[in-house]
């Protein structure tokens, strides 16, 4: 099975700072990997597929890249509707999920 | 517009079983792959199932091989999810979820998500 991670755990931030997340996996997955966004109570909600692929509706400061192993989410100036918690997911071999990096107000 | 709609969460017994069912709309829903996945209270997200597009296909995650089973009607675009021999591990609030392509046979990126159910198995 492939494992996902996801660092950091926690990232306290202010608005308008540029926010990147990493996520790694246990072996190459190509680029079949996607980032959600979920709020507390809600339903998650896509935001990149295919590593670097931008949901249609989602907001050009989300960004996406890496390939392999290693992915990046990157918030390129994190507004106040942003603070929430982000999983990566892999769908290389099934699927497996990112244990979650959570943004948080600094 | 695209709805999933989940229905049949409950409390159930240890060792008990329910049966989940997720209505869905507004797509062609028997040329995209379903999954269900779970959030355990206060946790991550959890893969549970994936079931083909024609349903000849299914896969499960190693908690629940051998207790679940995945199924869907394409006449009634219903997704389904028989869970026997629950556990006080099986507590979470379970999605169902829309593949995002027709392209990948089981899973994908998931562009649609249902509400959710909660099922709820005492300790």
């Amino acid at each position: 099975d492939i494992q996902m991670t996801q660092s950091p755990s926690t990232l306290s931030a202010s608005v308008g700072d540029r926010v990147t997340i990493t996520c790694r996996a246990s072996q190459s997955i190509n680029s079949w990997l996607a980032w959600y966004q979920q709020k507390p109570g809600k339903v998650p909600k896509l935001l990149i597929y295919q590593a670097s692929s931008l949901e249609s509706g989602v907001p050009s400061r989300f960004s996406g890249s890496g390939s392999g192993t290693e992915f990046t989410l990157t918030i390129s100036s994190l507004q106040p509707d942003d603070f929430a918690t982000y999983f990566c997911q892999q769908y290389h071999s099934y699927l497996t999920f990112g244990p979650g990096t959570k943004v948080e107000i600094k | 517009e695209v709805q999933l709609l989940e229905s049949g969460g409950g409390l159930v017994q240890r060792g008990g079983s329910l049966r989940l069912s997720c209505a869905a709309s507004g797509f062609s829903f028997s040329t995209h792959a379903m999954n269900w996945v779970r959030q355990a209270p206060g946790k991550g997200l959890e893969w549970v199932s994936a079931i083909s597009a024609s349903g000849d296909n299914t896969h499960y995650a190693d908690s629940v091989k051998g207790r679940f089973t995945i199924s869907r009607d394409n006449s009634k675009d219903t997704l389904f999810l028989q869970m026997n021999t629950l556990t006080a591990g099986d507590t979470a609030v379970y999605y169902c979820a829309k593949t995002r392509s027709t392209v990948m046979i089981l899973t994908d990126a998931f562009d649609y998500w249902g509400q959710g159910t909660l099922v709820t198995v005492p300790s």
